[in-house]
């Protein structure tokens, strides 16, 4: 079974710059999270989406930072402008588990390491 | 609201000694409660997960991790730590009884294994 797959792996842009991450789940995921990891910390929740809605988004800075999951599966995160503090870690993972419940466990891709210079 | 405290930044042990990292957490209901192991420049593994049942959950690589309700911990453990076990280990908590099925994570500590 394949995991979760994100690109890039790595990106380097200017500050002002806009940039966009991809992710596509588990197969027969349906719930979807983007997380930020700044170095040597633990991840927080960007946004999580059950299917194609995004259920809670309330740590998106929205001024800059959009999301999208149009068909329920794969999804994009976009930046623009991006600014020197959004240098990080962008994770992407999936859970089978939603609504209906489930164990709850979340699979994580390798994330996009994203310098902004 | 809910939270997860790792109190430790860091863990150093030896080579075939057991490893405790420590988890304390704090949240409205029942919880479930998992450890995430990362590797450098590597996503999160899933480790194991405490739902219901026996306190002690048994999980990958040997490691095993034991709830404590009236404590509110979920420490990790392993009884003869390895030098490939030195990677960042992170604990989280998913709280179900809100509905909302976030999984908060810990700040994480890192261990180092010495040879």
């Amino acid at each position: 079974e394949a995991g979760v797959v994100q690109s890039p792996r790595y990106k380097i842009i200017e500050k002002k710059q806009p940039v966009a991450f991809w992710c596509n789940p588990i197969s027969g995921h349906n719930t979807l999270y983007w997380y930020l990891q700044n170095l040597g910390q633990g991840p927080e929740l960007l946004i999580r989406y059950e299917n194609e809605e995004a259920v809670d988004d309330s740590q998106l800075p929205k001024d800059r930072f959009s999301a999208e999951r149009l068909k329920g599966v794969d999804s994009t995160l976009k930046i623009q402008p991006a600014e020197l503090g959004d240098s990080a870690v962008y994770l992407c993972a999936s859970s089978a588990s939603g609504t209906s419940g489930g164990t709850g466990e979340l699979f994580f891709g390798e994330g996009s390491r994203l310098t902004v210079l | 609201a809910q939270s997860v405290a790792q109190p430790e930044d860091q863990v150093n042990v030896a080579e075939g000694n057991p490893l405790t990292v420590k988890c304390t957490y704090s949240v409205s209901g029942n919880p479930y409660l998992f450890w995430y192991v990362q590797y450098p420049n590597r996503g999160l593994q899933f480790l194991l997960k405490y739902i219901t049942g026996d306190n002690l959950v048994k999980g990958s690589y040997g490691f095993e991790a034991e709830f404590n309700k009236s404590q509110t911990s979920f420490h990790l453990k392993k009884p003869s730590a390895l030098v490939s076990d030195s990677a960042l280990y992170f604990c989280a908590v998913r709280d179900i009884d809100t509905g909302g099925f976030k999984t908060i994570f810990g700040a994480g500590t890192r261990l180092f294994v010495k040879a």
